[in-house]
């Protein structure tokens, strides 16, 4: 049983598309995260998430939004796509908020925009 | 800026000896450090952790050293096996991030080192 899936696993379109990558997680955690990983390998955070409170990274374009259903699922929508914004997507999840949470990781979303 | 620096882009170790990955931070105010492992097409795994009122933490093959005043930790891996190729991440934290109003939240990654391990 996969802990902390994405989908898709891959994802190509064009600039200006909107599109959205989903996640679950089935740990019971109460915390999510979404990562970015671009062309030089850094890991950044994008977003947390934790019972109902929204954690924004100030460097994130509000293009992004994140959007949870319910606790196991944290989405990402993403508007007007750019070039720039090719890149893998992490989605992670701890059972608590807090600097000492191990944190689990999906296995990524590699989207290219063309 | 990087606040989380592996100088290292790859390591390669026979198998059976020590491996040894460095990892420089540049905030004062990182108090939580981590290691991940990834292997390729997947997520980061979580290897190991320790708190900055510690120097030292052990479990099983793996032992991380935090050396606070040169903002210096390391990971030991002994002795190294070959299902430890991967590429390792150093990762840090805030505590006071965490209260109510901190701010932002999440870890901060350093590029990470591929280690190779040969037989």
């Amino acid at each position: 049983d996969t802990a902390v899936s994405q989908t898709p696993k891959y994802l190509v379109t064009q600039m200006g598309n909107d599109k959205s990558i989903k996640c679950e997680q089935n740990l019971g955690h109460d915390t999510m995260y979404w990562y970015k990983q671009d062309s030089k390998k850094f890991l950044k955070i994008m977003f947390s998430y934790n019972n109902k409170e929204l954690i924004i990274n100030e460097t994130v374009p509000n293009r992004f939004s994140p959007k949870s259903p319910d606790k196991a699922h944290l989405n990402l929508h993403i508007n007007s796509l750019e070039l720039g914004d090719s890149a893998v997507y992490f989605c992670a999840s701890s059972p608590r908020r807090g600097p000492n949470q191990p944190q689990h990781f999906g296995d990524g979303t590699r989207l290219s925009i063309l | 800026d990087q606040q989380v620096k592996q100088n290292s882009p790859s390591l390669s170790v026979q198998e059976g000896r020590i491996s040894i990955l460095n990892c420089d931070y540049t905030n004062s105010m990182f108090d939580y450090f981590l290691w991940y492992k990834k292997y390729p097409a997947e997520g980061p795994t979580f290897l190991i952790s320790i708190s900055s009122i510690k120097d030292k933490n052990e479990d099983g093959r793996f032992t991380v050293f935090l050396n606070k005043s040169a903002k210096h930790l390391s990971l030991h891996i002994v002795p190294s096996q070959p299902g430890d190729s991967a590429v390792y991440f150093c990762a840090a934290s805030v505590s006071a991030f965490y209260l109510p109003g901190g701010g932002a939240d999440g870890l901060t990654f350093g590029k990470g080192t591929h280690l190779i391990i040969q037989p």
